[in-house]
């Protein structure tokens, strides 16, 4: 049983923020929101995660709603080069795997 | 630079002829796992290792041997591939089971 729910495709133009939702209405206390991505057949990168505070890297910003049901993940200025399958993960911090499902597939559109 | 190699990153089998694909991290990472990768079913777990002689089944540990002699590499055997074992490879490291794991660039493999 899925532990996320993201919307299958996005599309972004490229210089505006890119807004990337992720359903998990059944978080555990304890399971960290992670975010992935996957650009064609590379290796998946990390890219944040948080537990229920906002969260800013150098690569995006995590928003968590206060019930923590659901997150956004935030790329600022969207490149081409961030067109990949974005996956949203929850999992306690320090488990033993992450279950990647479908992802959410964005196209940075010139 | 740190990373994670795998070889071979291409390989063509038959049926049955058993293989070996290779993972080695240069970072000190404890923590090492394998996942393959198709298509509609995106990235599963194969096996995953904790530590040196600690290893554990993921979600799909069928067909699949693992072995964590040394810290550094974590080697995925297929004693006996079959055609379902067709599919893109991943291996993982990480400190502990943290946060952030660093993928190989992946091993595509065809058994015929």
């Amino acid at each position: 049983d899925a532990k996320t729910t993201q919307p299958p495709s996005m599309d972004c133009a490229e210089g505006r923020a890119a807004n990337l939702p992720c359903n998990h209405s059944t978080i555990s206390g304890n399971e960290y929101v992670y975010w992935y991505r996957q650009i064609h057949s590379q290796g998946p990168q990390y890219i944040i995660h948080g537990l229920k505070n906002n969260e800013t890297n150098e690569m995006a910003s995590l928003i968590i709603t206060e019930d923590r049901k659901s997150s956004t993940l935030i790329l600022p200025h969207a490149t081409l080069r961030d067109t990949a399958v974005y996956y949203c993960i929850v999992r306690p911090e320090y488990g033993q795997n992450f279950v990647f499902g479908p992802g959410t597939r964005l196209s940075v559109l010139p | 630079e740190a990373q994670v190699t795998q070889n071979p990153r291409y390989l063509i089998t038959v049926t049955g002829k058993k293989l070996t694909v290779t993972c080695s991290q240069n970072m000190n990472h404890e923590y090492m796992s394998w996942y393959r990768q198709d298509p509609g079913l995106g990235l599963r777990q194969i096996y995953y290792s904790m530590n040196v002689e600690v290893t554990d089944k993921g979600d799909v540990p069928e067909g699949y041997k693992v072995s964590r002699k040394e810290k550094r590499n974590f080697p995925l055997i297929l004693e006996s591939p079959s055609p379902n074992q067709t599919s893109l490879y991943f291996c993982a490291s990480g400190v502990g089971g943290s946060y952030e794991q660093y993928f190989g660039p992946g091993t595509r493999l065809t058994v015929t």
